[in-house]
């Protein structure tokens, strides 16, 4: 059962728009979120996060918007830069029984074309 | 740079075989994670060490097992290997014990199992 979902497998985009990558998630415990950025042939960078509290977090040209009722949260990238292709992991982290862990979604492969 | 170490890069072996993938974490991070990534599924959690004790279980598989060391150095033993195995495995690492906040991924262990 996918707690976290990812349902774009791939994004592509032009260089100087915008990038919206979204994620579902159906555990109502989760309290905190995460957005990975992934190269090939490398670990996972963390890029924004986001609290449960809060329903918008901006870092630079990275906004990461929460929308708690409808368990969605989106990341928005503006301007998109070729730079900014790479494979975008949504996480979410919760207390399960007396521990935090992170739940990945599948990620979203985004391409941003000059 | 994460500053997390994972060794070897690439292993190669066949099914039935033990293997052994080995991890260091950032300077001062107390906390260890192991992850699974297949062809086809997102990060899968498999296990968290904190300053040497188990804290947390993810789906990871009998004839899977880790420890953390007193140096904090962590191993994932892998037996009986089985084609479905053949995946790769990312260590990370955080400050402290809750999955709140960033996790510090390594760049990975390729397994291929044959």
């Amino acid at each position: 059962d996918q707690q976290v979902k990812q349902n774009s497998p791939s994004l592509s985009v032009q260089e100087g728009r915008i990038s919206i990558l979204n994620c579902d998630y159906t555990n109502s415990m989760f309290d905190y979120f995460l957005w990975y950025k992934k190269y090939p042939a490398e670990g996972p960078t963390f890029l924004i996060s986001i609290s449960s509290i809060k329903d918008k977090n901006e870092d630079g040209r990275f906004t990461v918007f929460l929308n708690k009722s409808a368990k969605h949260l989106s990341l928005h990238i503006v301007p998109s830069q070729p730079g900014d292709s790479a494979v975008y992991f949504c996480a979410a982290s919760g207390l399960g029984g007396s521990n935090y862990k992170l739940t990945f979604g599948k990620g979203t492969l985004l391409t941003v074309n000059p | 740079d994460s500053g997390v170490t994972q060794t070897p890069k690439h292993l190669i072996t066949a099914t039935g075989q033990r293997v052994t993938l080995r991890c260091s974490p950032r300077s001062g991070d107390l906390s260890v994670y192991w992850y699974q990534q297949s062809l086809d599924q997102g990060l899968q959690f498999l296990i968290q060490y904190y300053n040497g004790e188990e804290r947390a279980k993810g789906n990871i598989l009998e004839r899977f097992s880790a420890q953390q060391f007193p140096d904090l150095h962590s191993e994932l033993n892998l037996s009986s290997l089985e084609l479905g195995d053949s995946a790769l495995y990312f260590c990370a690492s955080s400050v402290g014990l809750a999955g709140m906040g960033e996790q510090f991924f390594g760049p990975g262990t390729r397994l291929t199992v044959l």
